[in-house]
């Protein structure tokens, strides 16, 4: 069974420019996050997808951050402008259920250096 | 904002030591979970405790849920340099099951 894939894994931009991030949920996984993790730290949630719609985006700073996830099954973290405390791990993961005591498969992640 | 402290932040043993580590909330979980990562990788899952007062045993790792369902404990008999990495406990809350982690406790074990 294919893993969560992520692409970019590396990438480097300069303060004020725009950076993507896209993900490939494992198959049939209804649910999809975006986690945060600074170096040192525990992941932040993000974004929770169900299927293609919101569960909870209350931490996404949405003035620069913006995720969609068309026909509920890709997804794409857009940040636009980056800003310098962007730099992080940006991990996905999918669950197939709604997580209350499933297991989150996670994805490699898309390390971000924001100069 | 439910907050997951786990202590100690770094620790560091020779290989076949014995260690604890903790996992502390003020808040009430329906559940935790453990995971485990290595650098370069995502965390994966070591194990989920759902009732209070519960014990799961995975080969050299013991997890507690604690009898409140605030807090957890992580013990590794015999400890392998294969047991190096991050150890995230994660706390499962909400209508929405969402999920919360702690900071990690970086482990290293020394040949």
């Amino acid at each position: 069974e294919a893993g969560v894939a992520q692409s970019p894994r590396y990438k480097i931009i300069e303060k004020r420019q725009s950076v993507a991030f896209w993900c490939n949920p494992i198959s049939g996984h209804a649910t999809l996050y975006w986690y945060q993790q600074i170096l040192g730290q525990g992941p932040k949630l993000l974004i929770q997808f169900q299927n293609n719609g919101v569960v909870d985006d209350s931490q996404l700073p949405k003035d620069r951050f913006s995720a969609e996830r068309l026909k509920g099954v890709d997804s794409t973290l857009k940040i636009q402008p980056a800003k310098l405390e962007d730099s992080a791990v940006y991990l996905c993961a999918s669950s197939s259920d709604r997580g209350r005591t499933g297991e989150l498969f996670f994805g490699e992640g898309s390390r971000l250096t924001v100069l | 904002t439910q907050l997951l402290e786990q202590s100690p932040q770094f620790l560091s043993i020779q290989e076949g030591e014995n260690l604890t580590v903790y996992c502390n909330s003020s808040s009430v979980f329906s559940s935790l979970q453990w995971y485990r990562q290595e650098p370069g990788e995502g965390p994966v899952l070591l194990v989920t405790v759902v009732t209070g007062g519960e014990v799961k045993k995975l080969k050299r790792l013991t997890f507690q849920f604690g009898d409140a369902r605030k807090d957890s404990s992580l013990h590794i008999t015999a400890a392998q340099p294969g047991d190096t990495g991050l150890y995230l406990c994660a706390g499962v809350s909400g209508a929405n099951s969402k999920l919360t982690f702690g900071k990690g406790i970086t482990l290293s074990v020394r040949p």
